[in-house]
């Protein structure tokens, strides 16, 4: 099984709330991902874990907080986000960050 | 980073017809992946492939890692192939190039 599953599929959000993204897999792989992609745009990293432990912050602001809570699940908190922001939010895992990455299907998010 | 260049931005196929997307890449990398980005946004795995040569169905993949490229063959095209197709290498982190547009035409 090579599935990475993402909730909610959709969320609109104004600028003053807080949400959160959910990401889980069951492939017993040890790195997650957390990626952003703009309309027309490739992905982009924002955030690695492995061994369930921040590995990589691209320069994220601290408006997105990520969180993993156990090998399998990796969330991402919003709050105060800006209308910049709205984008697919991406969540991928791999057995080892040098090994194959399996995706999701996304968030759309759209900040109003 | 890695810089990787793809080309071409877009292709416009009659259905039946075969192409050749290519990817070019700055440094070395421990592997590489191909993915197809359908309409409603979901990244398919298509081919991890840090060197030589793998097939699956009508594509295949060949990456020459010494000479910094891969090439995704895509043959007798369907308007099911449509969509986005990206390359990345990975060098502890995936490097998307920008992709290349393809659209089949019945």
């Amino acid at each position: 099984d090579t599935e990475v599953t993402q909730t909610p599929k959709h969320l609109v959000m104004g600028m003053t709330n807080k949400k959160s993204l959910k990401c889980e897999q069951h492939m017993g792989h040890r790195a997650m991902y957390w990626y952003k992609q703009k309309a027309k745009k490739p992905p982009e990293l924002m955030f690695v874990y492995s061994y369930e432990k921040l590995s990589i912050n691209e320069s994220v602001p601290s408006r997105f907080s990520p969180e993993c809570p156990n090998s399998s699940l990796l969330n991402l908190h919003l709050h105060a986000l800006q209308p910049e922001d709205s984008a697919l939010y991406l969540c991928a895992s791999s057995q080892d960050p040098s090994y194959e990455q399996f995706f999701g299907p996304g968030t759309r998010l759209t900040v109003l | 980073g890695i810089q990787v260049e793809q080309s071409p931005p877009d292709l416009i196929l009659q259905e039946g017809a075969n192409s050749t997307l290519r990817c070019n890449f700055s440094d070395s990398v421990n592997n590489l992946q191909w993915f197809h980005q359908n309409p409603w946004g979901q990244l398919i795995n298509l081919f991890y492939i840090p060197s030589g040569t793998k097939q699956n169905g009508r594509l295949s993949a060949t990456t020459v890692a010494t000479e910094r490229y891969s090439l995704l063959y895509i043959s007798s095209s369907q308007t099911t192939d449509s969509g986005v197709y990206f390359c990345a290498p990975n060098d502890y982190k995936l490097s998307f190039g920008a992709g290349t547009t393809v659209t089949v035409r019945a």
